[in-house]
């Protein structure tokens, strides 16, 4: 069954520091990859998607995933936090099976992430 | 591109009532999917229309949850004889094709369900 972890509940980053928020997924197949992300209350954002191509993604707000097939992973990274980004963060696998489902996603419970000034 | 949009945002109702969520998606989208979001989890998948046609539905979807896309564009979701285990938040969202022909998914704010 296809299923996504993110290993990291929360994490706490500087301002101006690196982030890379953790992402590992169980498919069989090539997998089409998501990263999310959730202000408060609010509803989901998309940052960026992997169909298939090159295996490094730019998203909006200075986001970019590598999607990685020996390590089943899709982290996102971003070389600057800024404060704005405090959020939380769903990586997902669309789940496209012959014979099964055509399109719903499977998301990992997320990482919550924090900015210090 | 008004986005997707849910109604009511907010709905406290007491156990054994029943409620009704409405959603509008991106204009010319053709397919519709529902969500449920739990306190520190991620979205579990509900159920998703073609058109007016229901394609699919999760095991999360129990008998007193009933998803309707009458003409192709809105939709409603409504859970009978609510339980304090429906409280969550309910997520639409709408893509212009399947995931297969790279479309991307949208999500509307969302409607918040309090069972009381």
């Amino acid at each position: 069954a296809q299923s996504v972890t993110q290993p990291d509940i929360h994490i706490t980053v500087s301002e101006g520091a690196s982030l890379e928020l953790r992402c590992n997924y169980s498919y069989g197949a090539t997998p089409y990859l998501f990263w999310y992300v959730q202000s408060p209350g609010q509803g989901l954002q998309l940052l960026l998607k992997y169909f298939s191509g090159d295996t490094l993604v730019q998203g909006i707000k200075g986001f970019e995933a590598e999607f990685k097939r020996s390590q089943s992973s899709f982290n996102l990274r971003k070389p600057s936090v800024h404060w704005s980004d405090a959020a939380e963060y769903f990586c997902a696998v669309g789940a496209v099976n012959y014979g099964g489902s055509q399109g719903n996603l499977i998301f990992g419970k997320g990482t919550k992430l924090s900015v210090k000034p | 591109d008004t986005g997707v949009s849910q109604d009511p945002r907010h709905k406290i109702t007491k156990r054994g009532q029943n409620v009704t969520f409405r959603c509008d998606p991106i204009s010319e989208h053709n397919r519709l999917y529902w969500y449920r979001q739990t306190l520190g989890q991620g979205p579990e998948f509900l159920t998703y229309f073609q058109n007016e046609a229901q394609l699919e539905k999760s095991r999360l979807l129990s008998d007193r949850f009933s998803a309707e896309r009458p003409k192709g564009s809105f939709s409603t979701l409504e859970i009978q004889r609510t339980e304090q285990g429906d409280s969550a938040m309910y997520l639409c969202a709408s893509s212009p094709g399947t995931l297969v022909l790279g479309n991307t998914i949208y999500f509307g704010e969302g409607s918040w369900l309090t069972v009381v």
